[in-house]
């Protein structure tokens, strides 16, 4: 089916540890971005990318570092995992960019756990 | 800078009983306004959105929005709730931002209904 695949879908990291979150997308999207999910907190910006070879700071990039391998495939990257980013991380696409009109299709998440 | 706020952290209706869930929104310029739908353990889904004109917005599973510029709110509604509706549901603003566009989420309102 077509859509926004991240994976993992579940990872425990212990604090010091890196890892990269995987995100696809087979809708010929050109816009992508990751936001954080946490209780009571909606879900917040990280990072995003307009267009294939760009990316731009979202509201809480501190500890992230994003890589836009192609037009398909935006990754996320932990170098340093702490506690503080246990969270559940969602990817989204949109097919233009800079087009209010076009709604963000969301993966169904990776849940991170850090020890 | 936008913000939105979902006063009810949590609702609990009755199936069969109306719903409205209140949004209210900050932003300088024509607000782009977006209700999405979240299931336990999946993405966001989109219900809605309104970007101009009408304001009464249908969506999707017999869910509608009205946009009140004078109160800066877009109150999401539906006559009568199914359980299968219990879910977590996000308002959420949209702005141009550098060469792409950015959502501000509210901080989410669950609906749990009772059989």
């Amino acid at each position: 089916n077509a859509g926004v695949t991240q994976t993992p879908k579940f990872q425990v990291l212990k604090t010091g540890q890196s890892m990269t979150l995987q995100c696809a997308q087979d809708m010929n999207h050109n816009s992508m971005y990751w936001y954080r999910q946490d209780p009571g907190m909606g879900l917040r910006l990280i990072y995003y990318s307009a267009s294939e070879g760009t990316t731009d700071k979202g509201e809480v990039p501190n500890g992230y570092n994003v890589s836009r391998l192609n037009k398909r495939e935006f990754s996320l990257r932990l170098e340093s995992a702490a506690p503080s980013q246990t969270s559940v991380y969602f990817c989204a696409s949109t097919p233009r960019e800079q087009n209010l009109n076009q709604p963000q299709h969301f993966g169904d998440g990776t849940r991170l756990s850090i020890l | 800078a936008q913000s939105v706020t979902q006063p009810d952290i949590h609702i609990t209706v009755s199936e069969g009983a109306s719903l409205e869930l209140r949004c209210n929104y900050s932003y300088g310029a024509t607000p782009y306004l977006f209700w999405y739908v979240q299931s336990p353990g999946q993405g966001l889904q989109l219900l809605l959105k309104y970007f101009s004109g009408d304001t009464l917005v249908q969506g999707i599973k017999g869910f509608e929005a009205e946009f009140k510029r004078s109160q800066s709110s877009f109150n999401l509604r539906k006559p009568s709730v199914h359980w299968s509706d219990a879910a977590e549901y996000f308002c959420a603003v949209g702005a141009q931002g550098a060469g792409s566009y950015q959502l501000t989420f509210g901080k989410g309102t669950k609906l749990s209904v009772i059989p």
